[in-house]
């Protein structure tokens, strides 16, 4: 599985975009990039992923870069309640194994 | 659907003692995952079911370590002898590898060995 680097942590006022970059640039044809997030004291949480398009849903948007190298996670208006360990993991997707390598995250704190 | 459930939720044993972490997968998932969450390695996969038979177990740390599951409704993680170094959060994660890309996590297991 190709290798991501995230920043250690990052501060967000609640109300703001919060956007969570991710270097990737090793990533494959066949690999994806999931974002899962890590609230204290609970299992991680899946948000969300993609292969080469962007990608929204009801949590996020996932915008990647035209080369995949890179891809940065989106919270349109955080919350309080966002403030977590976010990691970016790339792994083949679709039916395959699915194997997540998590790192070390980025630690997103919101602050009123 | 209730979600992944381990139980229990916190254990504390003493060094030397028999453990045994529980999982209820999903229902319909066909994937498990047990993976295990201390400060200094972060989370770590030890071992993957798909369909009850175990497909990668490289991330199990030692012989002390083995897991069963013996139907599509229940998984097992034993520890037998613990060690203190055994000491972390231990999650169960179900995926539905057919449909959805996803894995869902439980709420995990803090295991406390002193």
């Amino acid at each position: 599985d190709a290798k991501t680097t995230q920043p250690t942590s990052m501060d967000c006022a609640e109300g703001r975009a919060a956007n969570l970059p991710c270097n990737h640039s090793t990533i494959s044809g066949n690999e994806y990039v999931y974002w899962y997030r890590q609230i204290h004291s609970q299992g991680p949480q899946y948000i969300i992923h993609g292969l080469k398009n962007n990608e929204t849903n009801e949590m996020a948007s996932l915008i990647i870069t035209e080369d995949r190298k890179s891809s940065t996670l989106i919270l349109p208006h955080a919350t309080l309640r966002d403030t977590a360990v976010y990691y970016c993991i790339v792994s083949i997707g679709g039916t395959s194994y699915g194997k997540l390598t998590f790192g070390q995250g980025t630690i997103l704190t919101v602050h009123p | 659907d209730a979600g992944v459930i381990q139980s229990p939720r916190h254990e504390v044993t003493e060094m030397g003692q028999e453990v045994t972490l529980r999982c209820k997968p999903i229902s319909g998932h066909n994937s498990l995952f047990w993976y295990r969450q201390t400060m200094m390695r972060g989370l770590e996969l030890l071992i993957y079911f798909n369909n009850n038979v175990p497909i990668d177990d490289s991330g199990m740390p030692e012989d002390r370590f083995s897991a069963k599951m013996p139907n599509a409704s229940f998984s097992t993680l034993k520890i037998q002898p613990s060690e203190p170094r055994d000491s972390a959060v231990y999650f169960c994660a179900s995926r539905d590898r057919r449909n959805r890309p996803e894995s869902f996590f439980g709420q995990g297991t803090r295991l406390t060995v002193v």
